[in-house]
C-alpha cells in the first residue's frame, strides 16, 4: 500500500498567517492527491483535488502544489473558520489512503 | 437537493453483523463511483471500500477485506456496506461519499452513521 505522511501533525497559527502543510507519498502518485478539511463533529470537505485544482466554492486562499511524492497545501492568510484538521489522500493506486492529519489550532 | 444520507448504524457485539445504507438524491447516482470511509473516535480518516458506477470493479482496504461487502442498487439510488465478523476496532463513524472521475476525490459526503462494536 502507498503510505501518506503529513507534517506537521499539528501547528499553532494566528489569523492572517500563511500556513503550509506537507504531504509525502511512499512512492510516486503523479498528481492523484486530494486535500480535505474537517471541522469537529462534521464530515470532511474537499478543498483541492488533482494536487492543485481548487474545488468549486472553496476560497482562493487555499492552494495546492506538487507532483510525484511531495505535495503542499497552503493557506495564504489564515481565517478564523480555517481552524480545523486537514488530511491528504492519494487515489493513484487501487487502494486509496489518507495521511494521518494535521490539526491547525489558534495561537 | 444534492445529498447522501447514511443509515443502519448501531451497537453490535464482536462477531456480529450490520448492514449500512446510503441513500443518494439530487444527482444521477449511476454516473458515479461511490465509496465508504470511516473514522474511529478521536482518530483520522480511513478509506474502507469503493465501487464503480456499474458495480465492478470493487476494492477494499486490507483491514476489512473478506469481512465487508460493498454493493449498490442504481435503480434505488442506494449504496450499501455489509459488515460481518465485526471487531472492536471497527467502531467508527462510517461515511459514504461520491467519487467523480477522473481524479477520484470525495466531493460529496453524508453526515455519517456510528457503528459501535462492544461486548
Amino acid at each position: 500500500d502507498i503510505q501518506m505522511t503529513q507534517s506537521p501533525s499539528s501547528l499553532s497559527a494566528s489569523v492572517g498567517d500563511r500556513v503550509t502543510i506537507t504531504c509525502r507519498a511512499s512512492q510516486s502518485i503523479s498528481n492523484y492527491l486530494n486535500w480535505y478539511q474537517q471541522k469537529l463533529g462534521k464530515a470532511p470537505k474537499v478543498l483541492i483535488y488533482a494536487a492543485s485544482s481548487l474545488q468549486s466554492g472553496v476560497p482562493s486562499r487555499f492552494s495546492g502544489s506538487g507532483s510525484g511524492t511531495d505535495f503542499t497545501l497552503t493557506i495564504s492568510s489564515l481565517q478564523p473558520e480555517d481552524f480545523a484538521t486537514y488530511y491528504c489522500q492519494q487515489t493513484y493506486s487501487t487502494l486509496w489512503t489518507f495521511g494521518q492529519g494535521t490539526k491547525v489550532e489558534i495561537k | 437537493q444534492v445529498q447522501l444520507v447514511e443509515s443502519g448504524g448501531g451497537s453490535v457485539k464482536p462477531g456480529g453483523s450490520l448492514r449500512l445504507s446510503c441513500a443518494a438524491s439530487g444527482f444521477t447516482f449511476s454516473d458515479y463511483f461511490m465509496s465508504w470511509i470511516r473514522q474511529a473516535p478521536g482518530k483520522g480518516l480511513e478509506w474502507v471500500s469503493y465501487i464503480s458506477s456499474r458495480g465492478s470493479p470493487i476494492y477494499y482496504a486490507d483491514s476489512v477485506k473478506g469481512r465487508f461487502t460493498i454493493s449498490r442498487d442504481n435503480a434505488k439510488d442506494s449504496l450499501y456496506l455489509r459488515m460481518n465478523t465485526l471487531r472492536a476496532e471497527d467502531t467508527a463513524v462510517y461515511y459514504c461519499a461520491r467519487v467523480p472521475a477522473p481524479y477520484w476525490h470525495f466531493d460529496l459526503w453524508g453526515r455519517g452513521t456510528l457503528v459501535t462494536v462492544s461486548s
